[in-house]
């Protein structure tokens, strides 16, 4: 099994482009996360997905949206790429919501100059 | 909201060493789980415990939610154990798991 996969793993933006980060779990979960990690920040959450047909803000959500595609797939997207947005960006995923193990994918770095 | 303080920050250990890693908590949780970043970033959960002892192989870890810290225990440490272990906890009911900053563990053949 994958698990959880993210695309693309490397991606350099220049100030005011957009992109969207794609995420696919294949182990039939319900809840979707993205989280940012920043040196000495530890992991943030920027926002997550309950269940299909339902996202909600996390601790950082300015400047990103995201969709719930479908129950296997969750993406995050920038409008307008600033430099405070460079980081390496997880997506994760658990069986059903915060009380069951997460499951990350192998991550994206994203640099904005 | 609720803190999580990982201690210590930094560890280095020569490798066959045993390690001991704390996370404190300030306020009551539902659930715990512990993670590990290997040096090429890949996050891997190792375990879930909100409360009690459990054991994989090399690793163990306790949780003692009414005293608001958990343990990780490393024995017999190898090169492979390298990376920074995270803690994370969930308060209460369905708010997000929230890390701590993490400690960085070098192990020295």
């Amino acid at each position: 099994n994958a698990g959880v996969t993210q695309t693309p793993k490397f991606q350099v933006l220049k100030t005011g482009q957009s992109m969207t980060l794609q995420c696919a779990q294949d182990m039939n979960h319900n809840s979707m996360y993205w989280y940012r990690q920043d040196p000495g920040m530890g992991l943030r959450l920027i926002y997550y997905s309950a269940s299909e047909g339902t996202t909600d803000k996390g601790e950082v959500p300015n400047g990103y949206n995201v969709s719930r595609l479908n129950k296997r797939e969750f993406s995050l997207r920038l409008e307008s790429a600033a430099p405070s947005q460079t980081s390496v960006y997880f997506c994760a995923s658990s069986a059903s919501g915060v009380n069951s193990p997460l499951h990350f994918g192998n991550g994206t770095r994203l640099t904005v100059t | 909201g609720i803190q999580v303080e990982q201690s210590p920050p930094d560890l280095i250990l020569q490798e066959g060493a045993n390690s001991t890693l704390r996370c404190n908590f300030s306020d009551s949780v539902n659930n715990l789980q512990w993670f590990h970043q290997n040096p090429w970033g890949q996050l891997i959960n190792l375990f879930y415990i909100p409360s009690g002892t459990k054991q994989n192989g090399r690793l163990s870890a306790t949780t003692v939610a009414t005293e608001r810290y958990s343990l990780l225990y490393i024995s017999s440490s190898q090169t492979t154990d390298s990376g920074v272990y995270f803690c994370a906890v969930v308060n209460s009911g369905n708010t997000p798991l929230v890390f701590g900053k993490g400690t960085r563990l070098s192990v020295i053949a």
